[in-house]
């Protein structure tokens, strides 16, 4: 069965400084996985995924992840919040023949002025 | 703003009621997916809907259907409600059939209160 954990339920940074939302996956085959955030009542927006192809994936809003196997993660950063950063992100595989998306519990990103 | 919308906004219901939630695909996408947010946690998938079928399910009990519409729409039904329920629904609508790996676009939710 596949499966996300995010490590970490909050995250607290300043504005200006880099930020890191931790992810590990549980896979048996070549996961496809995402991340999405999800700003207080809006949907939730697709913000990278990778799918086996570079390991280093490039999203919006200047957030990228990387894909590293031995570890088993797929960890989001960005080297300079923003205070419009401040949301909830998911961490998400893809699973299934009919592509079902199984999200993580989520983590809370606080931005600071 | 995706394209993907859906109604009512917010619902309250009672114990025991049964409600009907709506959602509007974008735009030349064929499958749409339900997924109920409890609160504080993450999405978990309800089921899917590919050309008026459904295609896929979750760990839902039978109380929890759904429908798909020629257009695309889509509605989900919850009967028998349970306090449990309340949640934010969240329907996602995409192309099916443009690859494996194609966004799934969602909707703003709605926010469903069980007294």
């Amino acid at each position: 069965a596949q499966s996300v954990t995010q490590l970490d339920s909050h995250v607290s940074v300043s504005e200006g400084t880099p930020v890191l939302l931790r992810c590990n996956y549980s896979s048996s085959y070549s996961p496809s996985l995402f991340w999405y955030v999800q700003h207080p009542n809006k949907g939730l927006q697709l913000l990278l995924k990778y799918t086996s192809a570079a390991t280093l994936v490039k999203g919006i809003n200047g957030f990228e992840a990387e894909f590293k196997k031995s570890e088993t993660s797929f960890h989001l950063t960005k080297p300079s919040a923003h205070m419009s950063d401040a949301a909830e992100y998911f961490c998400v595989v893809q699973s299934g023949g009919y592509n079902k998306l199984i999200f993580g519990a989520g983590t809370r990103l606080a931005v600071h002025p | 703003e995706t394209g993907v919308t859906q109604s009512p906004t917010h619902l309250i219901k009672t114990r025991g009621q049964q409600v009907t939630l709506r959602c509007s695909s974008q735009s030349g996408h064929n499958t749409v997916s339900w997924y109920q947010q409890a609160l504080g946690q993450g999405p978990q998938f309800i089921f899917q809907y590919y050309r008026e079928e459904e295609n896929g399910r979750g760990n839902f009990p039978p109380r929890f259907s759904g429908l798909q519409f020629p257009n695309y729409s889509s509605e989900l039904n919850v009967n028998a409600l349970e306090l449990d329920d309340s949640a934010l629904y969240l329907c996602a609508s995409r192309a099916a059939g443009q690859g494996p790996y194609n966004e799934q676009f969602f909707g703003p939710g709605t926010r469903l209160t069980v007294l």
